[in-house]
């Protein structure tokens, strides 16, 4: 079956841009991932999905990051007033349900350099 | 401050070499695990360690879970050029919680 899937996979916007990020998850996985991992770091936690609703956006940097899963499958991770620092690889996973117990299956990331 | 300290950060051997890389902090996990990432692509989950003093095998690769919970390790056993890639460990630190804090990861190179 397909795994998850992350749109575009490369974004170059200028600094100050808005720039939205996709992910679509493993079919029926109802918990979803955003990471974002600069060069030469892990990946570091942004937030969280439970279903429709953010169940932890504790990683969120500020609030010029934001992510929406409307209808409970498909995730948008919005950037507004794009900075250089935020050029990274934004990785997104799904998991069967929240929790310890389930594995998170990631997907291939979308670059984004802000120039 | 890191939470997950990983060491070497790179190492670069020969087909055949064994080697040990390393997961340290100082706190305590519920669990660790362990990801393997190749270039563009997003990190494949390799072990889930759950109990203190726990060692599980996966073919050539062994890992361990430190007795306290807070240090875990990696032993390839005549590492091929397939197992190059970028290995990541990631912890929860309370137990059921969903969400990974990673390290920064070790880069292995194994060459022909």
């Amino acid at each position: 079956g397909a795994g998850v899937s992350q749109t575009p996979s490369n974004k170059v916007t200028e600094k100050g841009k808005y720039v939205e990020l996709r992910c679509d998850p493993i079919s029926g996985h109802t918990a979803l991932y955003w990471y974002r991992q600069s060069l030469g770091q892990g990946p570091e936690f942004l937030i969280y999905f439970q279903g429709t609703g953010a169940a932890d956006d504790s990683g969120l940097p500020n609030d010029r990051f934001f992510a929406v899963r409307p209808e409970g499958s498909v995730s948008t991770l919005k950037i507004q007033r794009t900075e250089r620092g935020d050029s990274a690889v934004y990785l997104c996973a799904s998991s069967l349900a929240g929790g310890e117990a389930n594995e998170q299956f990631f997907g291939p990331g979308t670059r984004l350099t802000v120039l | 401050t890191q939470l997950l300290e990983q060491s070497p950060q790179f190492l670069s051997i020969q087909e055949g070499e064994n080697l040990t890389v390393y997961c340290n902090s100082s706190s305590v996990f519920s669990s660790l695990q362990w990801y393997r990432q190749e270039p563009g692509e997003g990190p494949v989950l390799l072990v889930t360690v759950v109990t203190g003093g726990e060692v599980k095998k996966l073919k050539r690769l062994t890992f361990q879970f430190g007795d306290a919970r807070k240090d875990s390790s990696l032993h390839i056993t005549a590492a091929q050029p397939g197992d190059t890639g970028l290995y990541l460990c990631a912890g929860r630190l309370v137990a059921g919680y969903s969400t990974l804090t990673f390290g920064k990861g070790t880069m292995l190179l194994v060459s022909p």
